[in-house]
């Protein structure tokens, strides 16, 4: 069974300092893991993607995450946060590998930024 | 912009209307999803189409019906509705199809429904 768990609901840092938002994962096959930003009153928007190549992945707005399998683990980075940071993360799994895409979201974490 | 559209953004009803919720997605995408977004159940799978066909149900009420029309535009029917079925619902759209490697979702901007 695939589940996600994001270890804080609320995150906050003063500007200029990095991020990390963490998220551990539960699969039973190789998964694709994602992490979404969600503005206030908007929709999701996709950061970045892990797909089984690069452990490292690259995403918008100068995040990125690391896949680490002996860990379960896919923390979301920043080096510098920005006050345009400031949103809900989600930490998405995915499981391709039955006939229907089956998609868990984490609980999400508040990321706030201190001017 | 995320290329999907969802009508109407703003819905206000009472307690056992029905109402009907629309989703384009994005051109060439065959797959659209459903998800409710509440304060209490955060953001949930409610169901997927894929090409006109259910593929997967998540945390669906028996109330809760959709489709996906020939032309790809998706409807999700919320009937004999209550109080706590004010969210936000939002559509997703991807590629996805059977042998996709992963699944990379695009949502709309939501509609939220209020129900008084």
């Amino acid at each position: 069974a695939q589940s996600v768990t994001q270890l804080d609901s609320h995150v906050s840092v003063s500007e200029g300092t990095p991020v990390l938002l963490r998220c551990n994962y539960s699969s039973s096959y190789s998964p694709s893991l994602f992490w979404y930003v969600q503005h206030p009153n908007k929709g999701l928007q996709l950061l970045l993607k892990y797909t089984s190549a690069a452990t490292l992945v690259k995403g918008i707005n100068g995040f990125e995450a690391e896949f680490k399998k002996s860990e379960t683990s896919f923390h979301l980075t920043k080096p510098s946060a920005h006050m345009s940071d400031a949103a809900e993360y989600f930490c998405v799994v995915s499981d391709m590998r039955s006939s229907a895409s089956k998609i868990i979201f984490g609980s999400g974490t508040r990321l706030s930024i201190r001017p | 912009d995320s290329g999907v559209t969802q009508t109407p953004k703003h819905l206000i009803t009472a307690t056992g209307q029905r109402v009907t919720l629309r989703c384009s997605p994005r051109s060439g995408d065959l797959s659209v999803y459903w998800y409710q977004q509440s304060l209490d159940q955060g953001l949930q799978f409610l169901i997927q189409y894929y090409n006109g066909e259910e593929r997967a149900k998540g945390n669906i009420l028996e109330r809760f019906s959709a489709q996906q029309f020939p032309d790809l535009h998706s409807e999700l029917n919320l009937s004999s509705l209550e109080l706590g079925d004010s969210a936000l619902y939002f559509c997703a759209s991807s590629s996805w199809s059977s042998g996709t490697s992963y699944n990379e979702q695009f949502f709309g901007p939501g509609t939220r429904l209020t129900v008084l």
